[in-house]
């Protein structure tokens, strides 16, 4: 089976302080990603890698920046944190491209004050 | 950049069949069709995936039409478990660019 872990589940941090979300998959995969999920929005995609060092940009980049030193593991970084950004963060990984099956961590639930 | 459309939620009784249907109207020659389960509190987890006709798997079938801009799961015979929300996402093998988009999901609430 798939495992992929996040770091936290429940976080909170204050306004302007820098927030490291960290997610690690055992599977060997090549492709990870980073979601926000916000009520009546859906999955919205931040950033994916698809390979060490790789990244591209999703949907919503703006205000947040990515780490990918080893392959499994995938860091979301907030420079400096907005209540804007209080949300609930996925990480998700996939062997192959963005539309191969992705698994999905337990989401980390980021309060921002 | 294939867009989504599902419907906001569905009602459904245990023992029926549900048919949940996606629009993706700009989809691209290279994407295929993937959907996903999320229940509370958890991260969405992969049912099924398509490029064309049918395909179906232990728990869902997948219809995609030839003109491939909708597609239907269906949810054989659903329990109270079924309950959760299910999304549509249309995206490529290909690893570079943005060639993902979530639907808004759909709400299944599935009554005694």
């Amino acid at each position: 089976d798939v495992k992929v872990t996040q770091s936290s589940r429940y976080l909170v941090k204050r306004t302007g302080e820098k927030v490291f979300l960290e997610c690690v998959q055992d599977m060997d995969h090549e492709n990870m990603f980073w979601y926000r999920q916000d009520p009546g929005l859906g999955l919205r995609l931040i950033y994916f890698s698809y390979d060490v060092k790789m990244k591209e940009k999703g949907d919503i980049p703006e205000g947040y920046s990515v780490s990918r030193e080893k392959k499994e593991r995938f860091s979301l970084i907030l420079e400096s944190a907005s209540t804007n950004q209080t949300s609930m963060y996925l990480c998700a990984s996939s062997l192959l491209g963005p539309g191969e099956a992705q698994y999905f961590g337990p989401g980390t639930r980021l309060l921002v004050l | 950049l294939a867009k989504t459309t599902q419907p906001i939620s569905m009602d459904s009784y245990e023992g029926q069949e549900v048919n949940i249907t996606c629009s993706h109207n700009n989809i691209a020659t290279n994407d295929y069709i993937t959907w996903y389960q999320q229940f509370p509190s958890q991260g969405p987890r992969f049912i099924i995936q398509g490029y064309k006709t049918k395909v179906t798997n232990e728990v869902a079938s997948l219809f995609i039409p030839a003109d491939r801009k909708s597609s239907t799961l269906s949810l054989p015979r659903v329990s109270l478990s079924d309950t959760a929300v299910y999304y549509c996402l249309v995206g490529t093998y290909n690893n570079a660019g943005n060639m993902l988009t979530f639907g808004g999901g759909t709400r299944l609430m599935v009554k005694p």
